[in-house]
């Protein structure tokens, strides 16, 4: 089963306009932590923001929140203001169990985003 | 820092031959982890170390796979033989361990690209 499921493949979004890359999760585990990747076309992974299953606030860098909705599992990225450079693919990943004890990071399929001029 | 530094960035070789990806993590960084991507089965996670121990190989899809860390600055991830379905970017990430209630993510290296003709 799926543990990180992106249901979207691709989106579209016109400059300057706002944006939501969908992502569920799947855990029984009660501690866990979830990321979001930026993949440009260069290829390298760029991190963008976590959520924590016990942070009380939904976490926002800069032009980057996520819509951390706990009782549907869902942990959707919102990017504001989108620009021409934010066009690349974005990886919904978790983490399960306590960050000390290894946790290894499972990633989604992914979101390929173009933002239009 | 350098941040993770992988090499070769980009390896041809023929089917039958011995593949060796090399890995050097962040300074201080915990633990390490070698993810191959492809189109059709995404980010998969191979294996990774914590303290230079393998934690979790269970990724490895076959015995022709193999990776080691002999120090906390090094590790590598052998293919022997290589096939065509080996082809792939592999990546190398790395991340620290700060305590409790502090996230930390990982830091993903340039990846190399394998192709197996």
């Amino acid at each position: 089963a799926q543990k990180i499921t992106q249901t979207q493949p691709g989106m579209f979004v016109q400059e300057k306009e706002a944006v939501t890359l969908d992502c569920t999760y799947d855990t029984s585990d009660p501690s866990y932590g979830l990321f979001w990747y930026k993949q440009p076309s260069s290829g390298e992974m760029i991190f963008l923001i976590y959520q924590g299953s016990y942070d009380q606030q939904n976490a926002t860098e800069g032009r980057y929140s996520l819509n951390f909705q706990k009782a549907r599992k869902s942990a959707n990225l919102v990017i504001s203001a989108s620009q021409l450079g934010d066009s690349a693919m974005y990886f919904c990943a978790m983490r399960e169990g306590n960050y000390n004890q290894g946790g290894k990071l499972i990633f989604g399929q992914g979101t390929e985003l173009s933002v239009k001029p | 820092d350098a941040g993770v530094i992988q090499s070769p960035r980009h390896e041809v070789t023929e089917m039958g031959q011995e593949v060796t990806l090399r890995c050097k993590p962040i300074s201080g960084h915990d633990y390490l982890f070698w993810y191959r991507q492809t189109m059709m089965r995404g980010l998969e996670l191979l294996i990774y170390f914590n303290n230079n121990v393998p934690i979790d190989d269970s990724g490895m899809p076959e015995d022709r796979f193999s990776a080691k860390m002999p120090n906390a600055s090094f590790s590598t991830l052998k293919i022997q033989p290589s096939e065509p379905r080996d082809s792939a970017v592999y990546f190398c990430a790395s991340r620290p361990f700060r305590g409790p209630g502090m996230n930390t993510e990982a830091f993903f290296g340039q990846g190399t690209r394998l192709t197996v003709v």
